[in-house]
């Protein structure tokens, strides 16, 4: 869905290197998903976050990975120290505030680490 | 067994045939049934939402639930070219009761339409 905004669209980054992507969701929306898929994998949930908030960070690698949601600004995806595993497409869901979960997906960063 | 179960195909149907796909879930709880279409290096697309138990047509799209046997489908009719895609089937999580938008998704299905 055009309506949430992901960039970078494609990120190179060599090993080691930090990634950071970010997220904006649909106007109107307040909750934000992230999702990984794994070359021939299905998606995967990685967090959930509302402005200010981690509600679930249940999929997140233990280490390397972090997320936020400012209160200003879009939401971020942290990569630490990316090592070639990391290589995925990462997508941004949003929903509404309270009571849907119809989610909308942006069109993703795909992450290559060299 | 996996919560949410869909078989890989690739199913290849020709165009105008009525293409079926389907999905179970293991959570009986569940309240909130969604079908995703991805064409090949693309974003999910909501295609389908279904709550209720039976039939939601949708344009050529039909989608069925039956929750007492915990599984849903997607008819797709009059298959096109341009159909070909991986269907996803998606369901909510179920945290104290209440779903919200964290999905968890099946494998999902390659579908070629062949002219």
């Amino acid at each position: 869905n055009a309506g949430v905004m992901q960039n970078p669209r494609h990120l190179v980054r060599r090993r080691g290197q930090e990634a950071r992507l970010r997220c904006s969701p649909m106007k109107g929306h307040s909750h934000v998903y992230w999702y990984r898929q794994l070359p021939e994998e299905g998606l995967k949930f990685m967090v959930y976050l509302q402005k200010e908030n981690i509600i679930d960070e249940s999929g997140m690698p233990k280490e390397r990975f972090s997320a936020e949601f400012p209160k200003e600004g879009p939401s971020i995806l942290r990569i630490q120290q990316v090592v070639r595993g990391d290589s995925a497409a990462y997508f941004c869901a949003s929903s509404p505030p309270k009571g849907s979960t119809e989610a909308f997906f942006g069109q993703g960063t795909r992450l290559t680490v060299v | 067994q996996k919560e949410v179960e869909q078989n890989s195909g690739p199913l290849s149907v020709p165009e105008g045939a009525i293409a079926s796909l389907n999905c179970t879930y293991s959570d009986r709880v569940s309240q909130s049934f969604f079908w995703y279409r991805q064409y090949s290096g693309k974003s999910p697309e909501l295609i389908m939402s279904i709550y209720s138990n039976g039939d939601k047509e949708d344009g050529r799209f039909t989608a069925q639930l039956n929750k007492a046997s915990q599984y849903v489908s997607l008819l797709i009719r009059d298959s096109q070219p341009s159909d070909s895609a991986t269907y996803l089937c998606a369901v909510p999580a179920n945290a104290g009761g209440t779903s919200y938008g964290k999905l968890t998704f099946g494998q999902g299905t390659i579908l070629t339409v062949h002219p």
